[in-house]
């Protein structure tokens, strides 16, 4: 695997409670990706990095917040959880050097009552 | 937006028999990449085609490329158990970026041993 860890690996929250993902990489590599999976929608981008600092918004960012101050980590943050955000949440790194192949977290587990 | 669809959705097949997954995009891709997803699990890289009409193989696997290269296929010889899971085609955005990825819905494979 590529060097990719999320935490958690499972949350239970509540509706309107603020949660936290991260992912950190240790292959110095440019680009991270935020996706939620859902049954029949697939793999859909929420927001991506391209460098410390530099983000920006993917099909269904509304609702969530990024962060990256770091090269090798970057936060998810759902400011006010709703139900509609219970998913799978995968990080992936883009390798540059195989022409943007990416490679993904093991994802995160989001269950909001 | 680009879109890039995948049928079938579903398939099963019997162990032995043949399988094969089909990509559509929207528009013409500079290259296109396939995943496996087992189940519980994350999206794999498996492959890249970059080249109009390029046909690869790794092991009973088959991918290929059309000519067009607005379509792709991945074709399984003698399915086994192992090969469950869901299969994703995806393709870079528009601007030609590699760095940001369409994923289509998937096809999940079950295989009855």
């Amino acid at each position: 695997d590529a060097g990719i860890t999320q935490s958690p690996r499972h949350k239970v929250t509540e509706t309107g409670t603020p949660v936290t993902l991260r992912c950190h990489q240790t292959e110095n590599h440019r680009y991270m990706y935020w996706y939620r999976q859902d049954p029949g929608h697939g793999l859909r981008l929420i927001h991506y990095s391209y460098g410390v600092k530099d983000t920006d918004k993917g099909e269904v960012s509304d609702g969530y917040s990024v962060s990256r101050s770091k090269t090798e980590d970057f936060l998810l943050t759902l400011e006010s959880a709703t139900s509609s955000q219970t998913s799978v949440y995968f990080c992936a790194i883009s390798d540059s050097r195989r022409g943007g192949t990416q490679y993904f977290g093991p994802g995160t587990r989001l269950l909001v009552l | 937006g680009q879109q890039v669809m995948q049928i079938p959705q579903y398939q099963h097949v019997q162990e032995g028999e043949d399988f094969t997954t089909y990509c559509n995009s929207s528009t013409t891709l500079s290259n296109i990449q396939w995943y496996k997803q087992r189940p519980g699990g994350h999206p794999v890289f498996l492959i890249q085609l970059v080249k109009s009409g390029e046909v690869k193989k790794q092991k009973r696997l088959t991918f290929q490329f059309g000519e067009a290269k607005k379509n792709s296929s991945l074709h399984i010889t003698a399915t086994q158990t192992t090969d469950v899971g869901t299969y994703f085609c995806a393709g870079p955005g528009m601007q030609g970026s590699n760095y940001k990825l369409t994923f289509g819905k998937g096809t999940l494979l079950t295989v009855n041993p």
